[in-house]
């Protein structure tokens, strides 16, 4: 099975600043990387799919991009509602389903 | 609006049993696949299960085939998940999420997760 990595697992950040999430598969997945944002106590939010297509309602700020091993999750100017844990997803149409282990995102 | 929302969720004995509800609302389940995902207290997310729009096709994580069942009443417009030989390293906040698509011949949109419950609380302790 693909395993993910992400890195950093955590990041302290400001409002304002240009943050960047890595996502690293062990086998090439092509575009097939989804990006999900999690608040503390709320259940994940879809923000990218395809590795660079945005989610209907995702603000613009969110970027994907990469393909084969290696992706980027791009916030261009950190809103404060922001500070949360990212998760990156493998996408197949036959399970297993993997997620990274998640870069949390905290307040400088 | 779109909305899913568990239930069932508790407090259990290790190796006894427990089964969970998701109720959908602003949509009609029977269009589209459908997955349970859990979290750990303080860790990340797993996938646990998927069934296809008609529930013809099912498939499990490893760590739980054999012991949990998926299952869906689309007359009823809810999601199950029956659990059993429950282990403490089953306890885990599980949400219900729905996929974009029917069954896997929607190729990746299968695998994701576009609309999330909020969560029930699974707690395996003796």
């Amino acid at each position: 099975d693909i395993q993910l990595t992400q890195s950093p697992s955590f990041l302290s950040a400001s409002v304002g600043d240009r943050v960047i999430i890595t996502c690293r598969a062990s086998q090439g997945i092509s575009t097939y990387l989804a990006w999900y944002q999690q608040k503390p106590g709320k259940a994940p939010k879809l923000l990218i799919y395809a590795a660079s297509t945005l989610q209907s309602g995702v603000p613009s700020r969110f970027s994907g991009s990469g393909s084969g091993t290696e992706f980027t999750l791009t916030i261009s100017s950190l809103h404060p509602e922001d500070f949360a844990t990212y998760y990156c997803q493998q996408l197949n149409s036959y399970p297993p389903f993997p997620f990274g282990p998640g870069t949390k995102v905290d307040i400088k | 609006q779109v909305q899913l929302v568990e239930s069932g969720g508790g407090v259990v004995q290790p190796g006894r049993s427990l089964r969970l509800s998701c109720a959908a609302s602003g949509f009609s389940i029977s269009s589209y696949g459908m997955h349970w995902v859990r979290q750990a207290p303080g860790k990340g997310l797993e996938w646990v299960a998927i069934i296809s729009y008609d529930g013809g096709d099912k498939h499990y994580a490893d760590s739980v085939k054999g012991r949990f069942t998926i299952s869906r009443d689309n007359s009823q417009n809810t999601l199950y998940l029956q659990m059993n030989s429950l282990r403490a390293e089953d306890t885990a906040v599980y949400y219900c999420a729905k996929s974009p698509g029917p069954s896997n011949s929607s190729g990746y949109y299968y695998s994701l997760f576009d609309v999330w419950g909020q969560g029930t609380l699974v707690s395996v302790s003796s």
